[in-house]
C-alpha cells in the first residue's frame, strides 16, 4: 500500500520560496516504473499539473509551462523522498497543493494535501 | 479556463443514471492521449476512478464506467447512491503545451 505524506509551511510571503516535501512509503522515489508529481487545486485555476521527477536510468524532469521558470522538482533518494520548490510567489500561487504518483499516465495515490497561502 | 471542458454540475435522483461529459480537442483527447477520471469527495484529495479511458481500478464500483470517441470521454454513473455526490475530474495530455498533463474544470454531481 502507497502512501505519500506531505510537509511543509502553509504560509509562504510574497516574493519568496515555497517548499513542500512528499514522503513516501510503499515504493521508492528510484523506482523506474514510476513518475512522481505535484498538482495543485484552487477556485480560480482547477488542478493544475505542476511537474514531475522520474529515474530511468537516470534522473529526469519535465515541468508545465505555466511555471517552468520557477519551478525545482527534486528527487531525495536517500529519504525516499521528494520536493518541490517553487520560487518568486505570489498570492496567485495560493492553493492546496498534492504530491502525487503516475504510473503510466494517471494519478492513483495522492498525498493529503497542503494548504499553502502566500500573504505578508 | 481549463483545457478539457466539463459541464458545471449534474444532478439526478437515487437509482437514476447521470453522464459527465469531458470534451477536448485534437491536441489532446484527439491525438490519441489516454483520458482518466477523478472523484474527488468534500475535504479530501482526488481519487483515481478510471484510468485508461474505460478501465476501474480495483475496489471501484462497477457502477462507474468511462467512454472516449474523437475528441471526447464521458463518465457514466447507473444506479446512483448517496455517496456518489462529489465533483468529478478528467485527465488527459497536451501536444500543444509540450506534453503537459491536463484537467477539465470539474463536475458538481448533486444527488437529489
Amino acid at each position: 500500500q502507497v502512501q505519500l505524506q506531505q510537509s511543509g509551511p502553509g504560509l509562504v510571503k510574497p516574493s519568496q520560496t515555497l517548499s513542500l516535501t512528499c514522503d513516501i512509503s510503499g515504493d521508492s522515489v528510484s523506482s523506474t516504473s514510476a513518475a512522481w508529481n505535484w498538482i495543485r487545486q484552487s477556485p480560480s485555476r482547477g488542478l493544475e499539473w505542476l511537474g514531475r521527477t522520474y529515474y530511468r536510468s537516470k534522473w529526469y524532469n519535465d515541468y508545465a509551462v505555466s511555471v517552468k521558470s520557477r519551478i525545482t522538482i527534486s528527487p531525495h533518494t536517500s529519504k525516499n523522498q521528494f520536493s518541490l520548490q517553487l520560487n518568486s510567489v505570489t498570492p496567485e500561487d495560493t492553493a492546496l497543493y498534492y504530491c502525487t504518483r503516475d504510473l503510466g499516465g494517471d494519478f492513483d495515490c495522492w498525498g493529503q494535501g497542503t494548504l499553502v497561502t502566500v500573504s505578508s | 479556463q481549463s483545457v478539457l471542458t466539463q459541464p458545471p454540475s449534474v444532478s439526478g435522483a437515487p437509482g437514476q443514471t447521470v453522464t459527465i461529459s469531458c470534451t477536448g480537442s485534437s491536441s489532446n483527447i484527439g491525438a490519441a492521449y489516454d483520458v482518466h477520471w477523478y472523484q474527488q469527495l468534500p475535504g479530501t484529495a482526488p481519487k483515481l476512478l478510471i484510468h485508461g479511458n474505460n478501465i476501474r481500478p480495483s475496489g471501484v464500483p462497477n457502477r462507474f464506467s468511462g467512454s472516449k470517441s474523437g475528441t471526447s470521454a464521458s463518465l457514466a454513473i447507473t444506479g446512483l447512491q448517496a455517496e456518489d455526490e462529489a465533483d468529478y475530474y478528467c485527465q488527459s495530455y497536451d501536444s500543444s503545451l509540450n506534453g503537459d498533463v491536463v484537467f477539465g474544470g470539474g463536475t458538481k454531481l448533486t444527488v437529489l
